[in-house]
Formats: C-alpha cells, structure tokens, sequence
C-alpha cells in the first residue's frame, strides 16, 4: 500500500459531461503529481501541486484543471469529456517540492470510461 | 528535452530464467535521476529503485539487479530466476535535476510487459 488514495476507482460518463477525481497524498508529502496512463500516449505527466500551488504542468488539456486544497488533497477536474479522454488516471505524492530524488509514490489509479 | 526509450515492448519467458529489461534515456542535464516502476495486473505502480547520476554503481535486491552504464546512457534492469509473480508492465523513468520550480516531473518510457510462464 503506497499510502496515496484516490476515488473512485472506476467512472463511467458519457461524451461532454464533466467529472471530477480526487486524491489524498501519503501523509506527509506536500507535493501531489497527476498523471495520464492511455494506451496510445503511455504514461503523461499533467500537472504538479506543491502545498497548494501550481509547481509544474505538463500535456495538460484546457479542459482539464486541477487543485490542492489546504488538507492537501486534489482533485483533477475533466470537463467535455471525449473517447479519448478514456485512461487510467493516476495521483503521487512526494514529500518534497523540488527535489529530484524523491521517488514518487503512486496510488491506485481512477480509470476512467467515457461512452 | 528528456526522453525513456524501452525498446522492448513485451518479452515473454518461462519461469527461473533470467531476463533483462533495456532503457535508454537522452537528457541534457548532467545530473538526473532514474527510476523503475513495477505494474502488476492489478494496476498500481510500484516504486523499485531510484539511481542519481552521479551513482554508477549497480545495486542488486534479492533477484533485482540493475546496471546503470552513463557512457551508453543505460540503466537495465534484470530480474534472476524469475517467477510468475515477476509478471508485469516495468516502467523506466527519468527525472532531471530542478534548478526552478519545475518540480519532481517523471518521464516515463513506454514500458515493458513482461509474462513470465510456468
């Protein structure tokens, strides 16, 4: 158990609507990360929260946003879903900021379906 | 700008036989960081090893061991006498020193499915 939680576990929407993934870090760690496992694109980084502000952002789409609230936990936001909006979406945490050598750990991942 | 490649994408061997996982990474930094992640059929990654740069030595866990060669920018991971339970996706991944504010970013390479049969 990476001690990184993340709900639900498996969503189902349809095309256009709007649904929201939430995540709760290892206690401890104030960075949270967010990343895009799909089959045709592997695994992306998306956006990257240190103790609530925005620290780094990678292929993140504009109808895609995300937050960390002052618990430290986030929540990614996707609105306009499309098919290929489907994948695995994954949280990690890490206890610091800016460091490089803190490895990531990942929790269990949201997969997402979108019909 | 960094990038992971693991040429292999599915490698397929029968139970004790050794079995080696290739990485090649590209980046501009002199100092980065490389990981391996596990990702068993169940979904989750797993954290097994991360090497700096600076470390060219190579590091052996039970039947893990991993040979990280900065000339050929390479850090291969080979699993010994390998099981079932060694079936998975293994990730290679790369973080590059931050110097900003650009944080802990991992990029991954495509990954390796690995099936190990009986």
């Amino acid at each position: 158990d990476s001690g990184v939680t993340q709900t639900p576990k498996h969503l189902i929407t349809a095309t256009g609507q709007r649904v929201t993934l939430r995540c709760s870090p290892r206690s401890g760690d104030l960075s949270v990360y967010w990343y895009q496992q799909s089959l045709d694109q592997g695994l992306q980084f998306l956006i990257q929260y240190y103790n609530g502000e925005e620290r780094a952002k990678g292929n993140i789409l504009e109808r895609f946003s995300a937050q960390q609230f002052p618990d430290l936990h986030s929540e990614l936001n996707l609105s306009s879903l499309e098919l290929g909006d489907s994948a695995l979406y994954f949280c990690a945490s890490s206890p610091r900021g800016s460091q490089s050598n803190s490895p990531l750990h990942f929790g269990n991942g949201t997969r997402l379906t979108v019909t | 700008a960094q990038k992971v490649t693991q040429a292999q994408t599915e490698i397929s061997v029968v139970e004790k036989e050794d079995v080696t996982l290739d990485c090649v990474y590209e980046t501009r930094d002199t100092t980065y960081y490389l990981f391996w992640y596990k990702q068993p059929p169940s979904g989750e990654l797993v954290f097994l090893i991360r090497r700096n740069s600076f470390d060219e030595q190579n590091e052996i866990s039970g039947r893990y061991s991993w040979n990280f060669q900065k000339s050929t920018s390479s850090f291969n991971f080979t699993i010994t006498a390998s099981q079932v339970v060694d079936s998975a996706v293994y990730f290679c991944a790369l973080s590059e020193a931050v110097y900003n504010n650009a944080g802990n970013m991992l990029t991954f390479g495509g990954g390796t499915r690995l099936m190990v049969k009986p």
